[in-house]
């Protein structure tokens, strides 16, 4: 099994591109999440989805967007990137509500925006 | 409010030594779930555990072993007898059973092993 895969892994943008972080797990798990992780920070909540056609928001939303039309596929849009979008982003998926805590993450995906 | 707080921001010991990992909750769900995740150098978050309210019992497993007090929120890690391939960067987290079981990380703590 592949797991939880994100591409890419890394890149570049300038201030104002946009850009769509890919996610897609192969463990039939409902829920999904998109986390970014900055430097002595931990990690940050930024949307979640419970399943195919439901998202919410988490600790910090502004300036992304996410859909989630199938089970295993949950992007991860950055519209008109800025520098404090500079950061290390995972994506991550569980089973169920009771076992949300036992994340599976995948690799992270570096963004730098100059 | 901060609801998980691991005080140490970097911890660096020598090889063969034992070393305990501090994580301070806060929560007012009596029903809720606590977590160590490990994130070695290549970067990938690795589940190590998962404890939930009702379960005190402190857990081994090998080199591991969790440390879970209700009296004074916390959920401490020790390594025994540390080793270079446990340098990495540790992060607990919290879910609580009252809102959507969403985990909420602490900042981490760096471990670093000398040889």
């Amino acid at each position: 099994n592949a797991g939880v895969t994100q591409t890419p892994k890394f890149r570049i943008l300038k201030i104002g591109q946009s850009m769509t972080l890919q996610c897609t797990q192969d463990m039939n798990h409902n829920y999904m999440y998109w986390y970014r992780q900055d430097p002595g920070m931990g990690l940050k909540l930024i949307y979640y989805s419970v399943g195919a056609g439901i998202t919410d928001k988490g600790e910090v939303p502004n300036g992304y967007n996410v859909s989630r039309s199938t089970t295993e596929d949950f992007p991860l849009r950055l519209e008109l990137a800025a520098p404090s979008q500079t950061s290390v982003y995972f994506c991550a998926s569980s089973y169920s509500r009771a076992e949300t805590g036992e994340l599976f993450f995948g690799e992270g995906s570096r963004l730098t925006v100059l | 409010a901060q609801k998980v707080t691991q005080a140490q921001t970097e911890i660096s010991v020598v090889e063969k030594e034992d070393v305990t990992l501090d994580c301070v909750y806060e929560t007012r769900d009596t029903t809720y779930y606590l977590f160590w995740y490990k994130q070695p150098p290549s970067g990938e978050l690795v589940f190590l555990i998962r404890r939930n309210s009702f379960d005190e019992q402190n857990e081994i497993s090998g080199r591991y072993s969790w440390n879970f007090q209700k009296s004074t929120s916390s959920f401490n890690f020790t390594i025994t007898a540390s080793q270079v391939v446990d340098s990495a960067v540790y992060f607990c987290a919290l879910s609580e059973g009252g809102g959507s079981y969403i985990p909420t990380f602490g900042r981490g703590t760096s471990l670093i092993v000398h040889p």
